[in-house]
């Protein structure tokens, strides 16, 4: 099993819709929840950030963590074609720096 | 405010080839970490340095290998390139503290895309 499992799509949903995207993982140790954005070919873009349970939001973008089922999600509201991108869940131990990530979602937004 | 940028954008090696990747970091962050991204995956960590030391490794051969110089831009050399090194490769800069063990967002550059043929 690894130790961040995310389904890699592609996730279709229409321009509007509110998209879900989900990650579960095994170590207890991570305390530190991120969601980056990474548009084909380029390198990540933090989006949101996290530190263990609860709700974030920031604008149309809503973070969840649920430590005792292992379970982080995010929510994009009124989804725009400019959302399409692949949307990678990563976190972290308290006392380390190392990012483990999982492997992305395509999320694909038509208008 | 200066972000993370990667040289060059692209590269072409071929089997058993060495080649130099290079990073300069966001303007005061101390720490410089490196990830490999192959085709449809996550990013894999490599290495990271702190202040010029290395401060962890994911598991990937000795062959992968790095510095990091005094005004904390880093690079990652890959000895011996085999076909299994196409990738994205990524450096991300964040600031840390390692007496109190605290660390803060790591913010990517735009990677390099290496190919061996």
């Amino acid at each position: 099993q690894k130790e961040v499992e995310q389904d890699p799509g592609p996730l279709s949903v229409p321009e509007g819709a509110i998209v879900s995207l989900n990650c579960t993982y095994s170590n207890s140790a991570f305390q530190y929840f991120m969601w980056y954005r990474q548009y084909s070919r380029k390198g990540p873009e933090l989006l949101m950030y996290t530190y263990s349970s609860g709700n974030k939001e920031d604008g149309r973008f809503t973070a969840q963590v649920d430590k005792s089922s292992k379970y982080i999600s995010l929510f994009i509201r009124d989804s725009q074609p400019s959302d399409s991108a692949t949307y990678l869940c990563a976190m972290r131990a308290r006392g380390y720096s190392t990012l483990t990530f999982g492997k992305g979602t395509m999320l694909l937004v038509s208008p | 405010e200066t972000g993370v940028t990667q040289s060059p954008t692209h590269l072409i090696k071929t089997r058993g080839q060495q080649v130099t990747l290079r990073c300069s970091s966001q303007s005061g962050h101390n720490t410089v970490s490196w990830y490999q991204q192959a085709l449809g995956q996550g990013p894999q960590f490599i290495f990271q340095y702190y202040r010029e030391e290395e401060n962890g490794r994911g598991n990937f051969p000795p062959r992968f290998s790095g510095l990091q110089f005094p005004n904390y831009s880093s690079e990652l050399n890959v000895n011996a390139l085999e076909l299994d090194d196409s990738a994205l490769y990524l450096c991300a800069s964040s600031s840390g503290t390692s007496g109190r063990a605290t660390w803060y967002e790591q913010f990517f550059g735009p990677g390099t895309r290496l190919t061996v043929l």
